[in-house]
């Protein structure tokens, strides 16, 4: 079984430009997590997905980020205007039933240098 | 304060020794307690859930004092390829998970 995806592994872009990840999550996973690694900091949360519907966005730093799930199977994350505090790693993660109990699969995340 | 805390290391010990790391979590809400394994410039992958009781698996030994708001995981018999960075995750009412910034652990010939 094909595990999370996430394209593309690197992107290096310039202040100001926009940037669009993608995710595919496990086949049949209804709930897709996005999460966000910048240099020295925790793993944090940014927005989870039920199927299509955003179920929780409280972590989505500001209104430049912007996440889309259409037809409940890959999501896009956009960020436009990228800055430069937008670098990091992103990570993905998809689970079959929401809730603590079940294990969230981590794709191998997006590497986001902003220059 | 941040929600969990960790030591972030690193802890560099040798082949064969028995190695702890803890974790405290500020919300005593919090449901669900997990340690997550991270090898360099990959993604996270569970390692083990946490319970109440304490739970085992191989030389891994995972406890939760929900009292004192403390996880701790306990590596005995390390190997080389235990090496890497263990986070201690938590998750609130929802089911977004809450990461500790990591305890790397380094384990030599």
């Amino acid at each position: 079984e094909a595990g999370v995806t996430q394209f593309p592994s690197h992107s290096v872009i310039e202040k100001g430009q926009t940037v669009t990840l993608r995710c595919d999550p496990i086949s049949g996973h209804d709930n897709l997590y996005w999460y966000r690694r910048v240099m020295g900091k925790e793993i944090k949360f940014l927005l989870h997905f039920v199927k299509e519907s955003k179920q929780d966005e409280s972590g989505m730093p500001n209104n430049r980020f912007l996440a889309e799930r259409t037809g409940g199977t890959y999501s896009t994350l956009k960020v436009q205007p990228a800055e430069l505090e937008d670098s990091g790693v992103y990570f993905c993660a998809s689970s079959q039933v929401p809730g603590g109990e079940e294990t969230q699969y981590f794709g191998p995340g997006t590497r986001l240098l902003v220059l | 304060r941040k929600e969990v805390e960790q030591d972030p290391g690193p802890f560099n010990v040798p082949e064969g020794a028995t190695v702890a790391f803890n974790c405290t979590y500020s919300n005593s809400a919090s449901q669900s307690f997990f340690w997550y394994r991270q090898d360099c410039r990959k993604e996270p992958k569970l390692l083990m859930s946490v319970y109440s009781s304490g739970n085992e698996d191989g030389r891994f030994t995972a406890q939760l004092n929900r009292a004192s708001q403390y996880i701790s995981l306990l590596i005995r018999d390390s190997k080389l390829s235990d090496s890497a960075t263990y986070l201690c995750v938590v998750t609130p009412f929802t089911d977004k998970l809450i990461f500790g910034t990591g305890t790397r652990l380094q384990v030599f010939p």
